[in-house]
């Protein structure tokens, strides 16, 4: 069956340091690879996606992401956390129809002082 | 644009009680979708449309009906509610259902059954 897993629940960082949040997914072939991220009380927001073009995706707010087909990974990561960054992010893959995406469970960041 | 809006933001009902969650979206969007979020399951998909007149289910349906009678417009209706119905809820909307458009979502909707 096809699924997705974040790695880590929870990942807390300093301020000013890398971010590194972990996606695997399970695949006959190419899917459709998205990051969404949902601040407190608030609907999700596209961060970045992936649909086949260049291997490393730059998203918005200086989040970046590379597609790894040979591990099946599509790690989210941010050289530098600012502390606007805590909120939950969710990693989603599509399989050929909006009706076949999968969301992960989720990693909350923290971000400290 | 408004994008997708969802109404009400908050909702507490009792056990058995009917209710509708209200979706509407100024996109023009062929594909409209509801989702339930749940701590530590990420959303699943309870039905979805790919076009007025056009719904199907998703993969937790049941105590669920939705209908779309309009392009705009998709909502949600609880039967006969049940405290395992205590969630989020989002509604979402896409140009299309390729499922390589990136989905607009509302608020959302937080629903407590006692």
């Amino acid at each position: 069956a096809q699924s997705v897993t974040q790695l880590d629940s929870h990942v807390s960082v300093s301020e000013g340091t890398p971010v590194l949040l972990r996606c695997n997914y399970s695949s006959s072939y190419s899917p459709s690879l998205f990051w969404y991220v949902q601040h407190p009380n608030k609907g999700l927001q596209l961060l970045l996606k992936y649909t086949s073009a260049a291997t490393l995706v730059k998203g918005i707010n200086g989040f970046e992401a590379e597609f790894k087909k040979s591990e099946t990974s599509f790690h989210l990561t941010k050289p530098s956390a600012h502390m606007s960054d805590a909120a939950e992010y969710f990693c989603v893959v599509s399989y050929s129809s909006a009706s076949k995406i999968i969301f992960g469970s989720g990693t909350r960041l923290s971000i400290r002082p | 644009n408004a994008g997708v809006t969802q109404t009400p933001k908050f909702q507490v009902l009792k056990t058995g009680q009917s209710m509708t969650l209200q979706c509407a979206q100024d996109m023009n969007h062929e594909y409209m979708s509801w989702y339930r979020q749940d701590p530590g399951m990420g959303l699943r998909l309870i039905h979805y449309s790919v076009g007025a007149g056009i719904t199907d289910q998703g993969e937790v349906p049941n105590g669920y009906n939705v209908s779309r009678s309009t392009t705009e417009d998709f909502p949600l209706r609880l039967l006969s509610a049940a405290p395992s119905q205590t969630s989020v809820y989002f509604c979402a909307s896409s140009y299309s259902w390729s499922g390589t458009e990136k989905l607009f979502f509302g608020s959302g909707t937080q629903l407590s059954v006692l």
